[in-house]
């Protein structure tokens, strides 16, 4: 089945505790992309990757950090979370660059205390 | 820059009524326009796209939407709303000519189908 996993789903933590979140996708796409989503914001693109060892900047990269070391995985990293990076985060793949459709993971919840 | 915008927060419709998601957009080149459907714990699936041609896109599940340019907007419609329809919509633009290779989604409204 063409999907994309995260892992974890759910998530608690305390401020400055490094974590990472995984993303995996089977379906040999070579763009992904993280978001998160808060209430009345939507999403809001933190990191992209157009291809193995090629990412980039989204609109809220800050405290964050990504690897794209082989196609299929795309982990986004936080080296000290903060309690504003409290939120839902979706990984999300694409088969090229023109975004004409993506497929999103289920998404993991994050709360950092 | 692009930009989204969904002036509704909430949408209500009683089942087997039509309903309308409203989507305006923002871009300095050529739009490719989107929406995709939340439903509860889910991740965003996809449900159709503008990419040029006909104004009128069909996708999934019965729904389509209309792209008008004088108006700049990208409205969400099904002729006849189910209680399963109930979920999050997000209408997301990608600006062709920037050469940014991201979407940019509005805030999402939610659709609530009575029965």
């Amino acid at each position: 089945e063409a999907q994309v996993t995260q892992n974890p789903r759910y998530l608690i933590t305390v401020t400055g505790k490094k974590l990472t979140v995984t993303c995996s996708q089977n379906m040999n796409h070579e763009y992904m992309s993280w978001y998160r989503q808060d209430p009345g914001l939507g999403l809001r693109q933190i990191y992209y990757s157009m291809n193995v060892e090629v990412t980039d900047k989204g609109d809220v990269p800050e405290g964050y950090k990504v690897s794209r070391k082989e196609k299929r995985n795309f982990p986004l990293i936080l080296e000290s979370p903060s309690p504003n990076q409290t939120s839902l985060y979706f990984c999300a793949s694409s088969f090229s660059e023109n975004l004409l459709e993506q497929y999103f993971g289920p998404g993991t919840r994050l709360t950092v205390t | 820059a692009q930009s989204v915008a969904q002036p509704e927060d909430q949408v209500n419709v009683a089942e087997g009524n039509p309903l309308t998601v409203k989507c305006t957009y923002s871009v300095s080149g050529n739009p490719y326009l989107f929406w995709y459907v939340q439903y509860p714990n889910r991740g965003l699936q996809f449900l159709l796209k503008y990419i040029t041609g006909d104004n009128l896109v069909k996708g999934s599940y019965g729904f389509e939407a209309e792209f008008n340019k004088s108006q700049t907007s990208f409205h969400l419609k099904k002729p006849s709303a189910l209680v399963s329809d109930s979920a999050l919509y997000f209408c997301a633009v990608r600006d062709v000519g920037t050469g940014r290779r991201a979407l940019t989604f509005g805030s999402g409204t939610r659709l609530q189908v009575q029965p």
